[in-house]
């Protein structure tokens, strides 16, 4: 089993649309959450941490739910612009060292 | 420019030479880390180094990889004996310190093998 499993997708939703995203993590270890982006197989960027009480920027929201060792990312009213493949990534030690990454989930938001 | 700055952004190495990659981290952050992602796979885990020390390298291939944090300049990671399978994009990032703050990632470099 893969440490980090994401469905890869592609998710081709137009502007406008909400979108969910999810994740399993093998390691019941791991310590600390993340969502990254990546354009184009461009350097990773970091989107938003995640939280066991989940956590909301703007149009994104971010849920963990650590008895089932499950992560999501909502995406509200999607933008052009959000089109890119979402990593979700967790560490597995307090001191948050090595990110292990999920494949990702490509999205397509389109006009 | 204080973000991480990797160089070359792209190099192009024949079988069997050497490849070195550069990584310099951004300004106050004093911990490196160096990850490959092979073509049509996720990002994985080489090796993390502070100045002058490998902290941990349970991601690094047993032989012909080597990666170094000198007291002064840029982090390197070195491939030696270079083989197609090496052919990927190479990330570093860094961060404040250990656990403290995210992991800020470079551009990477891609290596490309002939």
């Amino acid at each position: 089993r893969k440490e980090v499993e994401q469905d890869p997708g592609p998710f081709n939703v137009p502007e406008g649309a909400t979108v969910a995203f999810n994740c399993t993590y093998s390691n019941s270890a791991s310590q600390s959450f993340f969502w990254y982006r990546q354009d184009c197989r461009k350097e990773p960027k970091l989107l938003m941490s995640v939280y066991s009480s989940g956590n909301e920027d703007g149009r994104f929201t971010a849920q963990l739910n650590r008895a089932s060792q499950y992560i999501s990312l909502l995406i509200r009213d999607s933008k052009l612009s959000d089109s890119a493949t979402y990593l979700c990534v967790v560490t597995l030690n307090q001191a948050g060292t090595a990110l292990i990454f999920g494949k990702g989930t490509t999205l397509s938001v389109s006009s | 420019n204080a973000g991480v700055m990797q160089n070359p952004r792209h190099l192009v190495r024949r079988r069997g030479q050497e490849a070195r990659l550069r990584c310099s981290p951004m300004k106050g952050h004093s911990h490196v880390y160096w990850y490959r992602q092979l073509p049509e796979e996720g990002l994985k885990f080489m090796v993390y180094l502070q100045k002058e020390n490998i902290i941990d390298e349970s991601g690094m291939p047993k032989e012909r990889f080597s990666a170094e944090f000198p007291k002064e300049g840029p982090s390197i990671l070195r491939i030696q004996q270079v083989v197609r399978g090496d052919s990927a994009a190479y990330f570093c990032a860094s961060s404040l310190g250990q656990g403290e703050g995210p992991q800020h990632f470079g551009d990477g470099t891609r290596l490309s093998i002939l």
